[in-house]
């Protein structure tokens, strides 16, 4: 099963325009956490924001913001003013495993492609 | 504070030949997580090892496939006979600490390197 779903593969957005990226995940563990990276066309991994499951607030850092949604299992990351070096792939990902050997599961990413 | 090293970048193999992967983790980060991409996919879970230990290695396949993290000198994953189903972008990421479910503990990505198999 899916445990990290990002359902737009790519998305298309004017300059200066607020974007919304969706992502959802499945989890039976009360305790988890959310990431959001970028992966330019040079391809190295950029972390964007972390998401605790206990955090009462939600993530900000800088003009990205993550929605999160926990009745809804939705982790959505909301960028700002977007500008052209926001074009990149954007992965959502989990922390799941047992203690002490955990990893991060990946969705499958979403283009994001910021027309000027 | 140099960020995690992955060499060589770029690696292009011929079916059958070997293939060295290095990652030398952060200074400090003893934890060390390799990942596979796919073109036009996410990143899949290989292997978490910490100083000479393999800790997880469930994402690896079966055959081929092995990854070590000496006492000394840098990670190594290790794919033999590679066939083109092996191209792919792999990732080194490490962490000071194991990743935890109660605390926030990022993981800092290398820079991947580029496997071609011909």
């Amino acid at each position: 099963a899916q445990k990290i779903t990002q359902t737009q593969p790519g998305m298309f957005v004017q300059e200066k325009e607020a974007v919304t990226l969706d992502c959802t995940y499945d989890t039976s563990d009360p305790s988890y956490g959310l990431f959001w990276y970028k992966q330019p066309s040079s391809g190295e991994m950029i972390f964007l924001i972390y998401q605790g499951s206990y955090d009462q607030q939600n993530a900000t850092e800088g003009r990205y913001s993550l929605n999160f949604q926990k009745a809804r299992k939705s982790a959505n990351l909301v960028i700002s003013a977007s500008q052209l070096g926001d074009s990149a792939m954007y992965f959502c990902a989990m922390r799941e495993g047992i203690q002490g050997a955990q990893k991060l599961v990946f969705g499958q990413g979403t283009r994001l492609t910021i027309n000027p | 504070n140099a960020g995690v090293m992955q060499n060589p970048r770029h690696l292009v193999r011929r079916r059958g030949q070997e293939a060295r992967l290095r990652c030398s983790p952060m200074k400090g980060h003893s934890h060390v997580y390799w990942y596979r991409q796919l073109p036009e996919e996410g990143l899949k879970f290989m292997v978490y090892l910490q100083k000479e230990n393999i800790i997880d290695e469930s994402g690896m396949p079966k055959e081929r496939f092995s990854a070590e993290f000496p006492k000394e000198g840098p990670s190594i994953l290790r794919i033999q006979q590679v066939v083109r189903g092996d191209s792919a972008a792999y990732f080194c990421a490490s962490s000071p600490l194991p990743l935890q479910q109660s605390s926030y503990n990022e993981q800092f990505f290398g820079p991947g390197t580029r496997l071609t198999v011909l």
